[in-house]
């Protein structure tokens, strides 16, 4: 299994929409959670980060996050073309510091 | 301006010939990384740094070495390259212990080698 997981995707959404990715991660005692945005070719781009059960907002973005089934999600309401872009599930995992692992990215296309 | 600084940004080289990413940040970050990029594998952390002379591998360091003699600089050294080193690399920082925040990236040096 996986440490973090994604769907590689693509996401299709029409404009205006919302679109909703998910990530789901291995280790119980991880306690940070990061949603990275990155265009083709770019370096990835600090969506959200959420650490406690529930919802966090932030504008259009809505990231939740849920412990006891180890999954996290980003919600983008009123999708734009401009959000066209591969989003970055990253965890911290354990209680520790290092180690920030990567899923592999779920490619979100929004059309006009 | 803070930023991570990597340089080369494209490089073209071929098999065997050292080659040297240079890595700086100027946030007095303790903790810096380097991380690699391949399709449909993601972001794969190559060695990573807790502070100056503190350095320690991560999960792919196989034909790679850093050093951390200064703790703006970070370099990571290809001793003899190989197409399989070919990726989109980047370096990463952030403030040492007790940080819970995110990772600030450098904007990524693409390597292509022959």
């Amino acid at each position: 299994q996986k440490e973090v997981e994604q769907n590689s995707g693509p996401l299709s959404v029409p404009e205006g929409a919302i679109a909703s990715l998910n990530c789901t991660y291995s280790d119980r005692g991880s306690q940070s959670f990061f949603w990275y945005r990155q265009y083709s070719g770019k370096s990835p781009e600090l969506i959200m980060f959420i650490y406690s059960n529930g919802d966090k907002e932030d504008g259009r973005f809505t990231a939740q996050l849920n412990k006891a089934s180890q999954y996290v999600s980003l919600l983008i309401r009123d999708s734009q073309p401009s959000d066209s872009a591969t989003y970055l599930c990253a965890v911290k995992l354990g209680a520790g510091f290092q180690k920030l692992v990567f899923g592999t990215g779920t490619r979100l296309l929004v059309s006009p | 301006e803070a930023q991570v600084t990597q340089n080369p940004r494209y490089l073209i080289t071929v098999t065997g010939k050292k080659l040297t990413v240079t890595c700086s940040q100027n946030m007095n970050h303790e903790y810096m990384s380097w991380y690699r990029q391949d399709p449909g594998l993601g972001l794969r952390q190559i060695y990573y740094s807790m502070n100056v002379e503190v350095t320690d591998k991560g999960d792919v360091p196989e034909g790679y070495k850093v050093s951390r003699k200064e703790k703006r600089n970070f370099p990571l050294i290809l001793e003899s390259p190989s197409p399989n080193q070919t990726s989109l690399y980047f370096c990463a920082s952030r403030p040492g212990q007790g940080y819970t925040g995110e990772l600030f990236f450098g904007e990524g040096s693409r390597l292509t080698v022959l």
